[in-house]
């Protein structure tokens, strides 16, 4: 299969522990997105990547939150200090990149399931 | 990006049509209409995009009015399979990059 994967699936964690995830994008996609979706509500942007450049931040991506994408390709999510708010659905998405037009199609993994105790 | 308003829940029964609507009517002339699901427990998934014409792919089909201020996702055929949260979402051009603005969607249940 040749989608977007997620590492770990579920991660329970005690607060206070620092938690790391991991995406591996489609390959040959130089964009790569995080969302962060809780119970009820759609997905919402965290940060975005163009190849290893860290392009974008939401203000949802608190200081306790690092990602990075070292060589353009897999990326990682580190929450440090976790707590219980942190607790949620984190998503991984990545596109090729385009240039004008209706703008890149997003495919999203299946997400890491974080629970924070 | 646009705001977009769509029902909370919809039912449908398998084998019929699911005709699933969204308002957009602060829609700018050059922003395309997207439409994801998302079904449980699973990473949303793209469905199909437009900007004025109807537009069909194989798995479903939308049409925009011709104000643009609203849109129908079709799905001809709901299967089981098609119970889902539906996002219909509201996108500029890519000037660089464009994230996905999510609202709560519509949950489609499909019935036997």
């Amino acid at each position: 299969d040749t989608g977007v994967s997620q590492d770990p699936r579920h991660k329970i964690t005690k607060r206070g522990q620092n938690v790391t995830f991991r995406c591996d994008p489609i390959s040959e996609h130089n964009r790569l997105y995080w969302y962060r979706q809780t119970l009820g509500q759609g997905p919402e942007f965290l940060t975005y990547f163009q190849n290893e450049a860290q392009l974008e931040k939401s203000r949802l991506l608190s200081d306790r939150f690092s990602a990075e994408r070292p060589k353009g390709s897999f990326s990682t999510l580190e929450i440090q200090r976790t707590e219980q708010g942190d607790s949620a659905m984190y998503l991984c998405a990545s596109s090729p990149r385009t240039s004008g037009g209706p703008g890149d199609t997003q495919y999203f993994g299946p997400g890491t399931r974080l629970t924070v105790l | 990006d646009a705001k977009t308003t769509q029902p909370p829940s919809m039912d449908c029964a398998e084998g019929r049509a699911a005709n699933l609507p969204c308002n957009h009517s602060t829609i700018s002339g050059n922003e395309y209409v997207y439409w994801y699901r998302q079904i449980h427990s699973q990473g949303p998934q793209y469905i199909i995009h437009g900007l004025k014409n109807n537009e069909t792919n194989e798995m479903a089909s939308l049409i925009i009015t011709e104000d643009r201020k609203s849109s129908t996702l079709i799905l001809p055929h709901a299967t089981l399979r098609d119970t889902a949260v539906y996002y219909c979402i509201v996108r500029a051009p890519d000037s660089g990059y464009s994230t996905l603005t999510f609202g709560k969607g519509t949950m489609l249940l499909v019935s036997p």
